[in-house]
């Protein structure tokens, strides 16, 4: 497709269970980035890729949260024994590289909610 | 730390009247800015970006800013609101020695009224 997709949509899952969130990037962008926006809250960073590696993950907020990207495209977030306060949106954006003034290009995001 | 700053959390205007909504930035080398908006259950929007070129930034759907040096503001105006220019709108910064992670303000909520 022409635009970042996400999948799921929408995701319910019980506590306490694994859940893989996948992010496909606009073809050819180097740059990946995962963002959360909870209820009420701001986007808050979380990880970027430049290619396959991943410079900068200080946003992971806990060893449950784990990303990687193959192949310089997908991406998957998982995020293991889930709690509730993991509930939120989880934002997938991409741009051509890294660098200031690249454009980023946002997915619709995957509803999280975890009861 | 750089850091972007949304003065106001929510914004409420007429529509037909003005609109504003304020950011202010850290100072640091070679800032690019951007605002983002996002409707209800949607994703996000570019409505427009500076990177060095001229001040005053035209955006889509009638939007602008204006990148003020000396006042490290990057605030969004719009002459005239539409009912359709409800939705939240994001101040973002990216710098230089940051490898463009995009840093994101806390977000204005803009409500128009009939």
């Amino acid at each position: 497709g022409a635009g970042v997709s996400q999948s799921p949509s929408n995701k319910v899952t019980e506590k306490g269970k694994d859940v893989e969130l996948r992010c496909d990037p606009i073809s050819g962008h180097t740059a990946l980035y995962w963002y959360r926006q909870s209820l009420g809250q701001g986007l808050e960073f979380l990880i970027y890729f430049q290619g396959n590696s991943a410079p900068d993950k200080s946003g992971l907020p806990s060893d449950r949260f784990s990303a990687e990207r193959t192949g310089g495209s997908v991406s998957t977030l998982t995020i293991q024994r889930t709690q509730q306060e993991d509930s939120a949106v989880y934002l997938c954006a991409s741009s051509l590289a890294t660098g200031s003034g690249f454009r980023a290009f946002f997915g619709q995001g995957t509803r999280l909610t975890v009861v | 730390a750089q850091s972007v700053t949304q003065l106001d959390s929510h914004v409420s205007v007429s529509e037909g009247t003005p609109v504003l909504l304020r950011c202010n930035y850290s100072s640091s080398y070679s800032p690019s800015l951007f605002w983002y908006v996002q409707h209800p259950n949607k994703g996000l929007q570019l409505l427009l970006k500076y990177t060095s070129a001229a001040t005053l930034v035209k955006g889509i759907n009638g939007f602008e800013a204006e990148f003020k040096k000396s006042e490290t503001s990057f605030h969004l105006t719009k002459p005239s609101a539409h009912m359709s220019d409800a939705a939240e709108y994001f101040c973002v910064v990216t710098y230089y020695n940051q490898g463009g992670k995009l840093i994101f303000g806390q977000g204005t909520e803009l409500s128009v009224k009939p």
